[in-house]
């Protein structure tokens, strides 16, 4: 069974940078036909997709947040991370991570439990 | 950036109803649209993908149906378990989730 679970610092203060991780368990993160996703969902609202990775690095961003947002990828750890610059109040989220089935129709099938990060000095 | 436009934002119902769950999309997007419920507290949980396939473990009492840019989600026979948000997903050109149909308990 695939798990995902994410880890990250905690409060993040204003301007600073937010950098989670998703650790990836039950399967290696390089098999099969799949990508790593990251999605936030502020309190009470809905869910905004930030951006994916492939295990070959290529990328795709949220172009709301594309100048800010950073994802790399860590095979030999099973794990893959999101960087995001800059943050603000308008930053505090739960953040998941997931994983991308590269299907006709992509979908995400597995997702972490969330963390809350939130901002503020 | 295709829009999402889910209705209605919320809903209640009783346990036995039947739940319809629409989502348009402001252009085309054939049948790359899946379906997601949401119980508080957790993280979302994949019910349908590429538009009417329904996910391993997931009951027969969830239907999606659509394409283009109208589709629908159907519970058919509402349980207490089902009580939650649901959310569509687009993954035709880059990803976009509509804003979410809360479903309460009348």
């Amino acid at each position: 069974q695939v798990q995902l679970q994410e880890s990250g610092p905690g409060v993040v203060k204003p301007s600073q940078t937010l950098s989670l991780i998703c650790t990836v368990s039950g399967g290696s993160i390089s098999s099969g036909s799949y990508y790593w996703n990251w999605i936030r969902q502020p309190a009470g609202k809905g869910l905004e997709w930030i951006g994916h990775i492939y295990t070959s690095g290529r990328t795709s961003y949220n172009p709301s947040l594309k100048s800010r947002v950073t994802m790399s990828v860590d095979t030999s750890k099973n794990q893959f991370s999101l960087k995001l610059s800059s943050v603000t109040a308008a930053d505090t989220a739960v953040y998941y991570c997931a994983r991308g089935v590269d299907f006709w129709s992509a979908y995400y099938d597995y997702w972490g439990q969330g963390t809350l990060v939130p901002v503020s000095a | 950036d295709i829009q999402m436009t889910q209705s209605p934002s919320s809903l209640s119902a009783s346990v036995g109803d039947r739940v319809t769950i629409t989502c348009r999309t402001s252009q085309t997007i054939s049948r790359y649209l899946n379906w997601y419920q949401q119980i508080p507290g957790k993280a979302p949980k994949l019910l349908i993908y590429g538009a009417s396939s329904l996910q391993s473990g997931v009951p027969s009492r969830f239907i999606g149906t659509g394409s283009g840019t109208d589709f629908t989600l159907t519970i058919r026979s509402l349980q207490p378990e089902d009580f939650a948000t649901y959310y569509c997903q687009q993954t035709y050109s880059s990803v976009t989730f509509g804003g979410g149909t809360k479903v309460e308990i009348k």
